[in-house]
Parts: C-alpha cells; structure tokens; sequence
C-alpha cells in the first residue's frame, strides 16, 4: 500500500516563505502532485513533480527526491489568500492504470 | 459552460435509503474518479473508471456503486446509505491518466445521513 506522511498545520506570517514536506512510501511510484484546497472547495492543482528537482511556477515551487520518498512545497510571499490547506498526492501506476492516493493535508494559516 | 459538474450539491437522507450522485463532464476525458473526503482521512478513492463501460474498485468502494454507460457521466450510488457514509464527495476526471496531467475536481457534493 500507500503511506503519505505531511504535517496537520503549519502557521506563518504574511510576506514570509514557508516550506510544507511531505514524505512518502509507495510502490510504483509514478508523480507527486500537490493541490491547494480552500474551505469547502475543490481541490486545485498547483504543481507535477516527476523527477528528482525543483519545480518553480510563481511564488510557488515543489521539490522531489526519490530515493528519500520526500517532496515539498515551498510558498513565496505568503499573501492571506494561501490560507488553505495543501494536499500532498502521490501517482501510483497499478494494473488498472493511474491512481492518485492523498495525504491527510496540511491545513496553512497566514496570519498578519 | 464546460467542465466538472456534480449534483446535487446537498444531500440529506436518512439511513437505508438510496442515494445517487452524479456527475457529469464536458471535456470527454477518458478517467473519471469518485473520492470522499473526511475530517482525518483526507481524500480517499471510492472507484475510477478509464473509460465507458470500464470501473475498477478503489480504497474504500464498499456500500458503494458506479456505472459508466457514457463517457461524460459517472454516477455513484450508495445502495442502503449508512451514517459512516455522512461526506463530502468529489468527482475528478482526467484526460489520459499519463505523466503530468492532472485530474479536474467537480465542486463537491455535502451528504449527511441521518
């Protein structure tokens, strides 16, 4: 099976960078994904990673080691908007194809 | 408008009843998903499907049933709901499953069984 490990809650501060990890155990192992999920919304897509390194899209970037089972999301210039909680998903290639398998969140308070 | 839609969006039933959620989506993707989210247990896979007529049991798929007689629909049915089955469940589909594509979350349905 699947563990994914991240934390239940992080706090920061408007403007700061924070760093969100997430460590994983799987077989199959085929792309990490993290969403970002307000408050009774969807969840949302903000970034792929599928080999070892850092992904930078704006203020946010994720990172990936493989052979550590580790990710993170790191998030720039924090704004109270990014107040969410920030799902880490691991993509598994199984017989019936893809499957994402999710972690429990980690729920990100920005605080002035 | 194109997109992810889920009905109803609130559901109130009680214990031994029927209850089917629907989802539906425009993009003809060929991966749909059923997930349910709960306080602890984060998102947890119910079923998927690759494709019309092709659904496959995922982490928790007891108590429950697809079918995916079109490829935009994907209708999930609690046969006898249950007061462990209170959720919140959301539809995904993806295009191909492959490499960096994501999948697209319908906005949620909030079932509470009483």
């Amino acid at each position: 099976g699947q563990n994914i490990d991240q934390p239940t809650e992080m706090t920061a501060t408007e403007g700061a960078i924070v760093q969100i990890n997430c460590t994983y155990q799987t077989s199959g192992f085929n792309g990490l994904f993290w969403y970002q999920q307000h408050a009774g919304e969807a969840p949302t897509f903000l970034s792929y990673n599928v080999l070892d390194g850092l992904e930078e899209k704006g203020r946010f970037s994720s990172f990936l080691s493989r052979s550590k089972g580790y990710s993170y999301l790191l998030l720039k210039e924090l704004q109270m908007k990014d107040s969410a909680s920030y799902l880490c998903a691991v993509r598994v290639l199984t017989g019936g194809g893809n499957k994402l398998t999710f972690g429990t969140g980690t729920q990100l308070k920005v605080e002035l | 408008d194109a997109g992810i839609t889920q009905s109803p969006r609130y559901k109130i039933t009680e214990t031994g009843r029927q209850v089917t959620l629907m989802c539906h989506q425009t993009w003809s993707h060929s991966y749909m998903f059923w997930y349910r989210q709960d306080l602890g247990h984060g998102l947890r896979l119910i079923y998927y499907s690759a494709a019309a007529d092709i659904t496959d049991k995922g982490e928790v798929p007891d108590g429950y049933v697809v079918s995916r007689s079109k490829t935009e629909n994907f209708p999930l049915t609690l046969e006898s709901a249950t007061r462990s089955q209170t959720s919140v469940y959301f539809c995904a589909s993806t295009l191909t499953g492959e490499y960096q594509e994501t999948q697209y979350f319908g906005p949620g349905t909030r079932l509470l069984v009483l």
